[in-house]
């Protein structure tokens, strides 16, 4: 099983909401990545789970809010929004470390209203 | 920063080889190149990766200079599958993880 999931595929929020959205990986993968991509634009990092510990934080304001419950389960809490955080919110895994295969989800479209 | 770049788009027919360059000058010793491509906003799909020297599996082969400041993805025989854009990405254990800037590859009849 290669796959990760991401829940829900699509999310639309005003922004006073607060969501949260979901990844998932039973690969037993210990690195988990959160990556944001913009229309016509290349993914760019945004958080690093490494054994369950956040280890790289891409300067991403706090309004965003990463979580790693457990080894296979990824969640980015959401509060506070503005519409120009309406992007396609990547999660990847990869087995240990930054330096190896990354297998990424479909991602979850998220439009602020 | 480092920057990573590649061509924004190009063309192939069916059946003939695409040659997908991008550039990498600031690569430091210890980061490997991948590449990715992404299908109509799907998630990025990995390629193939290396280090130092020339890789090939089922998708593709990577060639990448001796100095290691460029590389070449090659998909051998292009179809209209292979319609998507490109990206190589940089990774070591203590770079920053950059995608490059992507090259939409279209291929046609």
């Amino acid at each position: 099983d290669t796959e990760v999931t991401q829940t829900p595929k699509h999310l639309v929020m005003g922004m006073t909401n607060k969501k949260s959205l979901k990844c998932e990986q039973h690969m037993g993968h210990r690195a988990m990545y959160w990556y944001k991509q913009k229309a016509k634009k290349p993914p760019e990092l945004m958080f690093v789970y490494s054994y369950e510990k956040l280890s790289i934080n891409e300067s991403v304001p706090s309004r965003f809010s990463p979580e790693c419950p457990n080894s296979s389960l990824l969640n980015l809490h959401l509060h506070a929004l503005q519409p120009e955080d309406s992007a396609l919110y990547l999660c990847a895994s990869s087995r240990q470390g930054n330096q190896e295969t990354q297998y990424f989800g479909p991602g979850t479209r998220l439009l602020v209203l | 920063d480092a920057k990573t770049t590649q061509p924004p788009s190009m063309d192939c027919a069916e059946g003939r080889a695409a040659n997908l360059p991008c550039n990498h000058s600031t690569i430091s010793g210890n980061e490997y190149v991948y590449w990715y491509r992404q299908i109509h906003s799907q998630g990025p799909q990995y390629i193939i990766h290396g280090l130092k020297n020339n890789e090939t599996n089922e998708m593709a082969s990577l060639i990448i200079t001796e100095d290691r400041k460029s590389s070449t993805l090659i998909l051998p025989h292009a179809t209209l599958r292979d319609t998507a854009v490109y990206y190589c990405f940089l990774t070591g254990t203590a770079s920053k993880l950059t995608f490059g800037t992507g090259t939409r590859l279209q291929v046609t009849l």
